[in-house]
């Protein structure tokens, strides 16, 4: 069965305060690693999308990563605006069928 | 481009009743999937449809169907409503399978 475990559950920075969050995965067949920004009320917005190990992709102040075993979302000098719950998802085997971490609450205090 | 647009955003329904949620992805995409979102178990998938064919469902009772149209729109149903099926349905659509998904802002259902 395919999991995923993200920590930490809750991370507390301060503006220009780098960090990392972790997750953690065991899947069947790997077809991409997901990583989704989800605001209170809303759907999740999609950040990246990583296919093997050793890839990285980056967008203004987030950096992904990708090893056999997890991923890492790298947050450099956050701002207020970066504040969300950041969501990791696996999908296997059987493609579309996407199984999701439980999120790290990210708030950044300016 | 349009994203995906789910309609209704809010729904406040009684035990017992039944209640239809729709869905029409980004123009160009064949892939509709759905997931139900809970405090307690956080997002979990429903059922995904593909050229109109189920390909893919989770791990939920019968109450709970869907299906895809010609044009790549969905719908998906709950029947007999439960207390417990108060939730933030999403969609999300993509070009097909193990393709990135796109999600709508999702459809925010009260049972009482």
């Amino acid at each position: 069965e395919d999991q995923v475990t993200q920590s930490p559950e809750a991370l507390r920075l301060q503006e220009g305060e780098s960090s990392s969050l972790n997750c953690s995965y065991t899947v069947s067949g790997l077809r991409g690693l997901f990583w989704y920004r989800q605001d209170p009320g809303k759907g999740p917005e999609f950040l990246f999308t990583l296919y093997s190990a050793g890839e990285e992709k980056e967008k203004e102040r987030l950096k992904a990563t990708l090893t056999k075993k997890e991923s890492f979302l790298h947050i450099t000098a956050p701002k207020p605006e970066d504040s969300a719950t950041y969501l990791c998802a696996v999908d296997g085997e059987y493609g579309n069928k996407l199984v999701f971490g439980a999120g790290t609450i990210l708030r950044v205090k300016s | 481009k349009a994203g995906v647009t789910q309609t209704p955003r809010y729904l406040i329904k009684t035990r017992g009743q039944q209640v239809t949620l729709s869905c029409s992805p980004i123009s160009g995409h064949r892939s509709v999937s759905w997931y139900q979102q809970t405090p307690g178990q956080g997002l979990q998938f429903l059922f995904e449809y593909f050229s109109e064919t189920q390909r893919n469902k989770g791990n939920f009772p019968g109450r709970f169907s869907g299906r895809q149209f010609s044009n790549s729109r969905s719908e998906m149903n709950v029947s007999t409503l439960e207390l417990g099926d108060s939730a933030l349905y999403l969609c999300a659509s993509s070009l097909g399978p193990g393709e990135t998904q796109y999600f709508g802002p999702g459809t925010r259902l009260l049972v009482l």
